[in-house]
């Protein structure tokens, strides 16, 4: 298994609250990504990065900041927590683009009330 | 754009019943496809891929074949156990692409 961690596993905020969620590797890998997995809607794009303090945007990245300082670490920040935000997320890493495949964190599941 | 259409599901089957996932893509470029497995509380594994042309994807007694001329992906078993019950997830990304774009997912359910 890659070497992926997620960190908290579960998390439970209020409203409005600021939450980052972290992301970490020991694979080495160039790239690394935030996702975010709701019913009905597979896994959808936050943001990603392509090395050390370049990141870009996905396709639902309102309201989420990241950061990675590191090479290993990856986070991702809820600035304002709101309810449309509890999702499970997933973080995923990969050596390249196009045919390299993505290796999936264990998820962070949280809800926010 | 990139997009991924795969069966809705869910889907129930008897164990050693054939299962068929249907997945269709639009791609601009000439993208890899893939297919992830989620099982309960995990994150997602690459089941298989393929990246050109009538190349067959195998693993774990799952197949799938690319086929450009009805730009499908569709997955197979011949015959399924109790522990293939997990949710399937058929996704793409172009040859120069960050970007996975996956499709909603199946959940299939296993019943001994």
């Amino acid at each position: 298994d890659a070497g992926i961690t997620q960190s908290p596993r579960h998390k439970v905020t209020e409203t409005g609250t600021p939450v980052t969620l972290r992301c970490h590797q020991t694979e080495n890998h160039r790239y690394m990504y935030w996702y975010r997995q709701d019913p009905g809607h597979g896994l959808r794009l936050i943001h990603y990065s392509y090395g050390v303090k370049d990141t870009d945007k996905g396709e639902v990245s309102d309201g989420y900041s990241v950061s990675r300082s590191k090479t290993e670490d990856f986070l991702l920040t809820l600035e304002s927590a709101t309810s449309s935000q509890t999702s499970v997320y997933f973080c995923a890493i990969s050596e390249g683009q196009g045919f390299h495949e993505q290796y999936f964190g264990p998820g962070t599941r949280l809800t926010v009330t | 754009g990139n997009s991924v259409t795969q069966m809705e599901g869910p889907v129930t089957l008897s164990e050693e019943a054939f299962l068929t996932i249907n997945c269709t893509y639009t791609a601009t470029g000439y993208p890899s496809l893939f297919w992830y497995v989620q099982y309960p509380g995990e994150g997602l594994q690459l089941l298989l891929k393929a990246t050109k042309a009538d190349d067959k994807g195998s693993n774990k007694g799952f197949e799938a074949t690319y086929r450009k001329e009805t730009t499908s992906f569709h997955l197979e078993k011949g015959s399924v156990q109790v522990s293939d019950s997990a949710v399937y997830f058929c996704a793409l990304r172009d040859l120069n692409d960050y970007k996975l774009s996956f499709g909603a997912g199946t959940t299939v359910t296993v019943r001994a």
